[in-house]
């Protein structure tokens, strides 16, 4: 069984560029949740989709966005990217009625020059 | 608003050395409480999940305990190996709904041969 894929690894932008994430849930999940664990720092919470849907969203500008499409995959969106936004951005999923982050993949490494 | 809170941030120990990690959170009404490992620049892989109506959980040489009233848990690793070396973190899932899984900030485990 194929775990959560992200793409790409890393990922190099300059500050004020879009930055745009992949992920593939594992088969028949279908909760995606988005978090940033910059250096130093702990798993900051950005989004949880379910089902198509935003459920929850951490306390990030508008700036960070994202989707999840019909097939479950997500997309994570960021715009006017800024130094700080340097981050491993990891992506994790759950399968139906088991709302929490259990399987994770291994991220991909945003860094802005 | 739970909190989650893990000390000490960084460990070194003698291989073969029995050990145990903390974990508190200021929200007693939560759902369940789970560990994670962290490889350094790799995401998480679950570990333990203790729900909220046990007391503990055990994997092979790992033991996790559950207190609800005093606000704590424990990660028991037996026999450290070389191969324990990571990053622990713990992860409180509130009650109810949406409601995010909240991440300790980890600590960081050294087993030296």
């Amino acid at each position: 069984e194929a775990g959560v894929t992200q793409s790409p690894t890393h990922l190099i932008k300059t500050r004020g560029q879009q930055a745009t994430l992949r992920c593939s849930p594992i088969s028949g999940h279908t909760s995606v949740y988005w978090y940033q664990q910059a250096l130093g720092l702990g798993l900051q919470f950005l989004l949880w989709y379910d089902e198509g849907e935003e459920r929850n969203r951490g306390n990030f500008p508008p700036r960070f966005s994202g989707r999840q499409f019909p097939n479950y995959s997500s997309e994570l969106n960021v715009n006017a990217l800024e130094l700080e936004d340097s981050a491993l951005y990891l992506c994790a999923s759950s399968p139906p009625r088991a709302p929490q982050p259990q399987h994770f993949g291994d991220g991909t490494r945003l860094s802005i020059l | 608003k739970q909190e989650v809170t893990q000390i000490p941030a960084a460990l070194s120990v003698p291989e073969g050395e029995n050990l145990v990690l903390n974990c508190s959170f200021t929200d007693s009404a939560i759902y369940n409480l789970q560990w994670f490992r962290q490889d350094p620049g790799k995401g998480l892989t679950s570990l333990l999940l203790i729900q909220s109506s046990q007391r503990e959980q055990t994997s092979g040489r790992l033991n996790a305990s559950l207190d609800k009233s005093s606000g704590r848990s424990t990660l028991y690793i037996a026999a450290s190996q070389p191969g324990d070396s990571a990053t622990y973190l713990c992860a409180g899932r509130p009650s109810g709904g949406y409601q995010k899984v909240t991440f300790g900030t980890g600590t960081k485990l050294q087993v030296i041969p």
